[in-house]
């Protein structure tokens, strides 16, 4: 099975700061890597695929890169509704694996 | 657009079994995988089992294999996952999500409580 490891697990941070969440997989997964946004009692949202794609809709302060093993996304000017539970999740191979998250709080 | 609106949960004893549905509207239901994406109270997300568009390739989960079924019914626009043995560490909400290169549209979800 491919693990899913994000860093960090919690952050603080304000509004108006750019924040970057880390994820990395034990095996290589090429571009095969989405993040998503969840809000308490919500199902998560879909932010970003392959990689890098921008979901349709999600502003563009959102940002993914990497590949392999190595994944980031970034927001780059931190609005008051981003604050939230984001995850990572490998689409390479089945079991599909989530990171364990990456709460952002309000600072 | 599709949506995906998740039924048949609630309160179960240990041991017991409950069949949750899936039931979509929108076009083209019947090109896509449906995957069970689970969450327990308080803990990430847990992907669960996956279903294509034909219904000829499943997967599962190692913790829920031989416990957990997965199966569609595309004339009615459905998936369903009939769950059973059921494990206190199997409560948790229950979503159904669409894959199309990542889990692009998901459900409410569906809450399933095992008791003792």
């Amino acid at each position: 099975d491919i693990q899913m490891t994000q860093s960090p697990s919690s952050v603080s941070a304000s509004v108006g700061d750019r924040v970057t969440i880390t994820c990395r997989s034990s095996h290589d997964i090429g571009y095969w890597l989405a993040w998503y946004q969840q809000k308490p009692g919500k199902a998560p949202d879909l932010l970003i695929y392959a990689a890098f794609r921008l979901q349709t809709g999600v502003p563009s302060r959102f940002s993914g890169s990497g590949s392999g093993t190595d994944f980031s996304l970034t927001i780059s000017s931190l609005q008051p509704e981003d604050f939230a539970t984001y995850y990572c999740q490998q689409a390479k191979s089945y079991p599909r694996t989530f990171g364990q998250g990456t709460k952002l709080e309000i600072k | 657009e599709m949506q995906l609106v998740e039924s048949g949960g609630g309160l179960v004893k240990l041991g017991g079994s409950l069949r949750l549905s899936c039931a979509a509207s929108g076009l083209n239901f019947r090109n896509f995988s449906i995957n069970w994406v689970r969450q327990a109270p308080g803990k990430g997300l847990e992907w669960v089992s996956s279903i294509n568009s034909g219904g000829t390739a499943i997967y599962y989960a190692d913790s829920v294999r031989g416990r957990f079924t997965i199966s569609r019914d595309n004339a009615k626009n459905s998936v369903y996952l009939q769950i059973s043995s059921l494990r206190a560490e199997d409560t948790a909400v229950y979503y159904c999500a669409r894959h199309k290169g990542a889990f692009d549209i998901w459900g409410q979800g569906t809450v399933v409580t095992v008791s003792s």
